[in-house]
């Protein structure tokens, strides 16, 4: 089945900083990849997607890049501010679910 | 606003019992996920359900059971709760099967002794 596999674990930036999260998948048939914010104490919460016909999206400060061939895919998000700090979650659908990542902990020092 | 509520933000329940977690969705969506969160191992799929009365098996289905009775509400069980099972249950709701974006819940964190 398809795995997906994201680094960092952890990432800690200076505010004004960019941030980099990359993601691999293992399933060619993949088509749609969300990333989800999750703050302390609350539910993750769709920020960016990005189908398998685009190779890249942006929304303000974020950013998602798709790379078919390599089978991977990255958020970026520019001038980092400490409402940033959270936990990221990149995911994958293939066939009938989403499948995730194990996630990383942005921490953005003011 | 669209809102998924868990009825439980803290449990703590002792090996064997039976444990219920119950969430509804105010948003008329048809799709329903029950999440699994552990440290370093991200969100898994327990159980999902595409329409009330149905349900289909995630990616560990062991040890859980659901229930749909309702479009807006849908049960995770814990027939016999073990240590295991100690973990951050997330719930969540789409409109579009698959690539529709998931509403979740802020979590039920459940603690079995």
């Amino acid at each position: 089945g398809e795995n997906v596999e994201q680094h960092p674990s952890t990432l800690s930036v200076q505010e004004g900083d960019s941030a980099v999260i990359k993601c691999t998948y293992s399933d060619s048939a993949s088509n749609y990849f969300p990333w989800y914010k999750q703050e302390l104490g609350k539910g993750p919460q769709l920020i960016i997607d990005i189908r398998s016909n685009v190779g890249e999206k942006k929304d303000q400060r974020i950013a998602v890049t798709l790379n078919k061939t390599a089978k991977h895919f990255s958020l970026h998000i520019t001038e980092t501010q400490p409402e940033d700090s959270a936990v990221y979650f990149c995911a994958s659908y293939n066939t009938d679910k989403l499948i995730f990542g194990t996630g990383t902990r942005l921490q953005v020092f003011p | 606003d669209v809102k998924v509520t868990q009825s439980s933000r803290y449990l703590v329940k002792r090996t064997g019992e039976k444990v219920f977690l119950e969430c509804v969705q105010d948003m008329d969506h048809e799709n329903m996920f029950w999440y699994r969160q552990d440290p370093g191992l991200g969100l898994r799929l327990i159980y999902f359900s595409y329409d009330v009365k149905m349900k289909e098996k995630g990616d560990i289905p062991e040890g859980y059971s659901v229930s749909r009775e309702k479009k807006e509400r849908f049960s995770l069980i814990l027939e016999s709760a073990s240590t295991n099972q100690t973990s951050m249950y997330l719930c969540a709701s789409s409109l579009n099967a698959g690539t529709g974006e998931l509403f979740f819940g802020e979590g039920s964190r459940l603690t079995v002794l």
